[in-house]
């Protein structure tokens, strides 16, 4: 069971916005920042979203981060077919000394 | 170009070692705390072990601590795991990670993995 708390699935139809929350606790989400990773099947991580809301370069601004108290959330605007994957949220925990993620939301692109 | 490339990976019996290496390349390797992480089969992401950019400071979760040991060369670039006693929950595909400046509190880069199988 992951420290932080993700929806397993979330779908959209292309054009759609669509969110994913992550629910964490003062340890972590409610005192630490918030990154989100983007994962296809059989390849690494990226890193999509860092500090809660910053977008590394050539990510395309169409996904936005957002955190208020103990829980954070990715929207994905304009929604493509291409976004179809795994999402993983994760942060610093104070209490557990380490790097905790959320379980992963698989969005599906209907 | 950053680039982290892992080795080391392979098939190993319960309660034996391997040692994973990852050689650092494109970016200042001492300016960066480094992780481990790793994702069983199916499943997610579950962070195994940073070090701060020095080598000093090292962290675990409870699931590893004792078993496992993560270390750094920087004057050789490379960042490494020493898994003992290896659990058949240990199979997994293992990352190594560079976090978001000196503190591992944020991972900005991922390798590409290496796979570890722990089975008779």
């Amino acid at each position: 069971q992951s420290v932080l708390t993700q929806p397993p699935s979330a779908s959209g139809t292309p054009g759609q916005r669509v969110t994913i929350s992550c629910s964490g606790s003062s340890s972590n989400i409610g005192s630490n920042t918030v990154n989100w990773y983007q994962q296809f099947p059989g390849t690494a991580p990226k890193l999509l979203i860092y500090t809660d809301n910053q977008r590394p370069s050539g990510v395309p601004d169409r996904f936005s981060g957002s955190k208020s108290g103990t829980s954070a959330s990715l929207a994905i605007s304009g929604l493509q077919s291409e976004d179809e994957t795994d999402y993983y949220c994760a942060t610093w925990d104070d209490s557990l000394n380490g790097l905790v993620f959320g379980g992963g939301t698989k969005l599906t692109v209907l | 170009e950053v680039q982290l490339l892992e080795s080391g990976g392979g098939l190993v019996q319960p309660g034996g070692s391997l040692r994973l290496s990852c050689a650092a390349s494109g970016f200042t390797f001492s300016n960066h705390a480094m992780s481990w992480v790793r994702q069983a089969p199916g499943r997610g992401l579950e962070w195994v072990s940073g070090v701060g950019g020095g080598g000093v400071s090292t962290y675990y979760p409870d699931a590893v601590r004792g078993r496992f040991t993560i270390s750094r060369d920087n004057s050789k670039n490379t960042l490494y795991l020493q898994m003992d006693s290896l659990r058949a929950e240990d199979t997994a595909v293992y990352y190594c990670a560079r976090c978001i400046g000196m503190s591992a509190t944020g991972i900005d880069f991922w390798g590409q993995g290496t796979l570890v199988t722990v089975s008779s």
